[in-house]
């Protein structure tokens, strides 16, 4: 079935610093990459859509200069946390769909810490 | 109001029983329906989608879909421990909405 590698699954960072978040897709090509975020306790809310070669399209409330999104190639999309803070402490997963495919694979999240 | 509508539990049921997962979503364009199982800590995974009115099973797992009444379900028969986890409806309209979730706990 379809994969989605994401890493890192774990990171801490200090206040004021950036964070890569990087999503592979392993087998399949990923026309439409979605990132999501998750507080504690929280179901996940829909932070981006990103479509490959285009410019991300952002929820409301999501600071598209603070969460930079970038989908190169069909197998790759990443998102930077700018000048991270404690409240960006979160889990951040990914979302692909594949051409033709139905229902989304999720990556494996990355737990962000912020300190 | 929200898109998608999930009671959020506690639901507690023993090992062997049937555990009866509910979602109401308010679009009636929605089109495809999925239910997503979540581990503590742990990244959604897919369990099952259904598109059409009706019972569709895999497994121990029944999805069934009522589109006049709004309402997705998910029934798991011979309910086991290693099904305790949170259940995630999921509704696509012009993009994918998630309710809050189910916790559900299987007591052995």
């Amino acid at each position: 079935g379809a994969v989605v590698s994401q890493h890192p699954s774990r990171v801490i960072c200090k206040s004021g610093t950036s964070v890569k978040i990087e999503c592979r897709s392993l087998d399949f090509q990923a026309t439409t990459m979605f990132w999501y975020r998750q507080f504690p306790k929280q179901s996940l809310m829909l932070m981006a859509t990103s479509n490959e070669g285009s410019k991300a399209t952002y929820e409301q409330g999501v600071e598209k200069d603070k969460f930079l999104i970038n989908h190169a190639s069909l197998t790759l999309s990443t998102l930077t946390v700018t000048s991270a803070h404690p409240e960006d402490s979160s889990f951040y997963i990914c979302s692909a769909k594949g051409q033709g495919s139905y229902g989304y694979t999720f990556g494996s999240g990355t737990r962000l810490t912020v300190v | 109001q929200k898109e998608v509508e999930q009671n959020s539990g506690p639901l507690s049921v023993p090992e062997g029983a049937i555990a009866s997962l509910n979602c109401t979503y308010s679009d009636r364009g929605s089109q495809s329906f999925f239910w997503y199982r979540q581990y503590s800590g742990k990244s959604p995974e897919l369990i099952m989608f259904i598109y059409s009115n009706g019972d569709k099973e895999d497994g121990r797992f029944t999805a069934q879909l009522n589109k006049a009444s709004q309402y997705v379900s998910l029934l798991i028969r011979d309910s086991q421990p290693s099904d305790s986890a949170t259940y995630l409806c999921a509704v696509t309209v012009n993009q994918f909405y998630f309710g809050t979730g189910t916790s559900l706990t299987v007591i052995p």
